[in-house]
């Protein structure tokens, strides 16, 4: 059975450190990882990664692939109050039409 | 950018009706379209997966004769939540795919079954 699990589950950090999000999958045929923020509502998309080793940036936010190891960190630095939010990972396989299989999420806190 | 909206955002209802929630591509054509469950704390969790003019594919556990999903258009899915009871309560999020495998997510309806 595919699986994505998230570490840690909840993180509380004070503004202006710099937090590391970790997600291992199991999927079958891996095709490529997501990362979500979800705040009060739906998700919104923030990377997908598909190649190991590329690292994506998004200002603050980066994230990297290790398809090797199966996992994938998400790198939030000074970190700003507007960051609290859950993270949730996805990981896609080629088969099952984009389908994906979320992670717990992990909730994360920053601190004024 | 590609934006999805869902109507009802939010919905109150008495056990034993049906729910219906719309889920609409608003500036693109969705090959496939998926609805989700998320219960408070936890994750999303996959329900179907609709493509335009087929029979859903239900994942195991979900009750097809419950969660009935039409997808009568491209830019559209609905999902029917019928004879609703309080353990249906929950936050729906449906999502759209174009081609480029990247899925878009609704706002989610909150449904709330007394």
């Amino acid at each position: 059975e595919d699986k994505v699990v998230q570490s840690p589950l909840s993180l509380v950090v004070h503004e202006g450190d710099t937090v590391t999000l970790n997600c291992s999958y199991e999927v079958t045929n891996f095709r490529s990882l997501l990362w979500y923020k979800q705040e009060k509502k739906a998700p919104t998309f923030l990377f997908m990664l598909t190649s190991s080793g590329i690292e994506k940036k998004s200002g603050r936010l980066s994230s990297i692939l290790d398809k090797k190891e199966l996992f994938s960190i998400l790198n939030i630095t000074a970190t700003q109050t507007g960051d609290s939010a859950v993270y949730l990972c996805a990981a896609s396989g080629i088969q099952g039409a984009q389908k994906l299989v979320f992670g717990q999420g992990t909730r994360l806190t920053i601190n004024p | 950018g590609a934006v999805v909206s869902q109507h009802p955002s939010r919905v109150i209802c008495k056990s034993g009706t049906s729910v219906k929630i719309e889920c609409r591509s608003l500036d693109f054509q969705a090959t496939t379209m998926f609805w989700y469950r998320q219960f408070p704390k936890q994750s999303l969790m996959l329900m179907a997966t609709s493509n335009e003019g087929s029979k859903a594919t239900y994942e195991q556990g979900v009750e097809k004769d419950k969660f009935l999903i039409n997808h009568a258009s491209l830019t559209l899915s609905t999902l029917t939540v019928t004879s609703a009871h309080p353990e249906d309560s929950s936050f729906y999020i449906c999502s759209a795919t174009r081609t480029d495998y990247e899925q878009y997510f609704g706002p989610g309806t909150r449904l709330t079954v007394t």
